[in-house]
């Protein structure tokens, strides 16, 4: 168990909807990375978070939009969902802000976009 | 710009077969590191090794050893007498600089299949 939990483990919507992805970092991470899973392209980096505040950005469509809050969870929303956006989603946490940092991941939600 | 290749999508072997899983890197920076990470059929990725772009020795932990080659830009992970528990997606990442705002990427992995 990595510490980090994720919750819904599974969501199935319809297209155009909107929902939020839940993610709880190990006890005393700052950092927060969202990183997008599907069968073509691999692990697709989104976006991280240090301490509340947005450190980098990856491949995040205007669509979707994340946060970190004072407690350190953090929340990524997906919103007028596309078929194309049904995919793994991971989060995982790390201690800090350095490059050197090994991450620490989630299990996971799995989005079903019908 | 910052890239990891993983070029093989797919790879089966028999028990007790050695293989290698091959990961190549684009990077601008002098400073950078090196990750491989392993996704079970479970599914939660686990950390396996850490590599920084100054130290270009090789390791081995067990079954597992890593070449890291700063000529060829490449950070390759072999397996020795692979078993059926390391059926699995393995992945390369890479991270470069030192602090604040960095993009932790990642190759599209290499799925392992360890056939009895």
């Amino acid at each position: 168990d990595s510490g980090v939990t994720q919750t819904p483990k599974h969501l199935i919507t319809a297209t155009g909807q909107r929902v939020t992805l839940r993610c709880s970092p190990r006890s005393g991470d700052l950092s927060v990375y969202w990183y997008q899973q599907s069968l073509d392209q691999g692990l697709q980096f989104l976006i991280q978070y240090y301490n509340g505040e947005e450190r980098a950005k990856g491949n995040i469509l205007e669509r979707f939009s994340a946060q970190q809050f004072p407690d350190l969870h953090s929340e990524l929303n997906l919103s007028s969902l596309e078929l194309g956006d049904s995919a793994l989603y991971f989060c995982a946490s790390s201690p800090g802000s350095l490059a050197n940092e090994k991450l620490f991941f989630g299990s996971g939600t799995q989005l079903s976009v019908l | 710009a910052q890239k990891v290749t993983q070029a093989q999508t797919e790879i089966s072997v028999v028990e007790k077969e050695d293989v290698t899983l091959d990961c190549v890197y684009e990077t601008r920076d002098t400073t950078y590191y090196l990750f491989w990470y392993k996704q079970p059929p479970s599914g939660e990725l686990v950390f396996l090794i850490r590599r920084n772009s100054f130290d270009e020795q090789n390791e081995i932990s067990g079954r597992y050893s890593w070449n890291f080659q700063k000529s060829t830009s490449s950070f390759n992970f072999t397996i020795t007498a692979s078993q059926v528990v390391d059926s699995a997606v393995y992945f390369c990442a890479l991270s470069e600089g030192g602090s604040g705002t960095y993009k932790y990427i990642f190759g599209t992995g290499t799925r392992l299949k360890v056939l009895a």
